[in-house]
């Protein structure tokens, strides 16, 4: 079992379409990221987080520390958003999930 | 403030050669981390180096290795390659080593290099 999962794999919305990902993970961390990562391979990172909630724009993340778990918002989705959103832990070392792939039509 | 830039951008080598990917951090940085980036894997971590020192490393053979310089500039090499070690290598670079207590450092990501291996 991978030790950082998320949730869905693949995503396909409508513009405009509140979006929601999901990333749990089964060890202790420090901090949580989340990432996103655009064809072509930069990486850019959106957020950093080790309680309660942050915004940024359009994008909100938000962890749960008891319950292992975080979720990354996007209100207003736009077809720029198109990406892949990864999710990363802190543990000594960064653990990887296998990234979200979000695909926002027109 | 430049990014984070890492040469070359594109690399194709043949099974058995060895490579030297570069990474230069963001001024003042003195944390850089390595990562590989495959489809079938997705991100793995491979090392981590502050003031030179090499402060963790992921589960990669001892064919992967790196070095960090005293102006924290980031080498890595890879010695007689595999099909299997075609991928995206990022580097990033961060004011802190990541784990350490009351941290919270944001990693800028280079753009990459790509390896093709023959």
């Amino acid at each position: 079992k991978n030790e950082v999962e998320q949730s869905p794999q693949n995503l396909t919305a409508q513009e405009g379409e509140f979006i929601t990902i999901n990333c749990s993970y089964s060890v202790g961390i420090s901090a949580l990221h989340w990432l996103q990562q655009h064809p072509g391979g930069g990486i850019v990172s959106l957020f950093m987080l080790s309680s309660g909630k942050k915004k940024h724009g359009r994008l909100i993340a938000t962890i749960n520390i008891q319950e292992k778990h975080s979720s990354l918002h996007i209100t207003a989705s736009h077809p720029r958003d198109s990406a892949v959103y990864i999710c990363a832990v802190n543990n000594d070392k960064i653990i990887f999930g296998k990234g979200t792939r979000l695909h926002i039509l027109p | 403030k430049a990014g984070v830039t890492q040469t070359p951008r594109y690399l194709i080598k043949t099974r058995g050669q060895q490579v030297t990917l570069s990474c230069s951090p963001i001024s003042g940085h003195r944390s850089v981390s390595w990562y590989q980036q495959t489809p079938g894997q997705g991100l793995q971590f491979l090392f981590e180096y502050f003031s030179e020192t090499q402060r963790n490393k992921g589960n990669f053979p001892g064919r992967f290795s790196g070095r960090q310089f005293s102006n924290s500039r980031s080498e890595m090499n890879v010695s007689t390659l595999e099909l299997g070690d075609s991928a995206l290598y990022l580097c990033a670079s961060s004011l802190l080593p990541s784990g350490v207590v009351g941290a919270q450092e944001t990693q800028y990501f280079g753009p990459g290099t790509r390896l093709l291996v023959l």
